[in-house]
């Protein structure tokens, strides 16, 4: 079965520093990967995914991430981060092949941004 | 496109007790999603529509859990004799399309704690 593994349950960083969430997936395919992002008391919402056609994939608010087939990650970055990125950020991968669509969430990561 | 519609936004209830919750997704959107998220874990899957049809339960899930979406629009999830293993906050997300690379819209949530 597909899953993704997020390291770190908690990044904290200062405001207009470097934001780097990871994520790894497990499969032998690459799948297709997503990173969501939930703001308090807000649905999940869709940053931005990777479906093959760049590895270096552009999302909403300045984020980006590089998807490394080598490393199996699909890490999450923002160059300088600001006090509203301060969320719950979710990587999720759906199966390139075989019968199921149904995406699977890694546990999440708490983004902290102090002033 | 008002957003997918998650009510009531929170419900207490006893053990035992039965709950439904509604959810209503983005118009002409074919595909409705059921996760269950519990706090510092992502969202769980727990069963998916395609238009009117169930086509995918989670194996972990209890008979105690039902899900309904008549006509494919709404869709309803029963719990039947709840327990405090329940309380979670149970997600609906929709889908426009029948691709693996699409994104989920995500409802706010139902809050359910069971006393």
């Amino acid at each position: 079965a597909q899953s993704v593994t997020q390291l770190g349950s908690h990044v904290s960083v200062s405001e207009g520093a470097l934001v780097l969430l990871r994520c790894n997936y497990s499969s032998s395919v690459p799948p297709y990967l997503f990173w969501y992002v939930q703001y308090p008391n807000q649905g999940l919402q869709l940053l931005l995914k990777y479906t093959s056609a760049a590895t270096l994939v552009k999302g909403i608010n300045g984020f980006e991430a590089e998807f490394k087939k080598s490393e199996t990650s699909f890490h999450l970055t923002k160059p300088s981060a600001h006090m509203s990125d301060a969320a719950e950020y979710f990587c999720a991968v759906t199966p390139a092949s075989g019968g199921s669509y149904i995406p699977t969430f890694g546990r999440g990561t708490s983004l902290i941004v102090h002033p | 496109d008002t957003g997918v519609s998650q009510n009531p936004r929170h419900k207490i209830t006893k053990r035992g007790q039965n709950v439904t919750f509604r959810c209503d997704p983005i118009s002409e959107h074919n595909r409705l999603y059921w996760y269950r998220q519990t706090l510092g874990q992502g969202p769980e899957f727990l069963t998916y529509f395609q238009n009117e049809a169930q086509l995918e339960k989670s194996r972990l899930l209890s008979d105690r859990f039902s899900a309904e979406r008549p006509k494919g629009s709404f869709s309803t999830l029963e719990i039947q004799r709840t327990e405090q293993g329940d309380s979670a906050m149970y997600l609906c997300a929709s889908s426009p399309q029948q691709g693996r690379n699409e994104k989920l819209f995500f409802g706010s949530g139902t809050q359910l704690s069971v006393l």
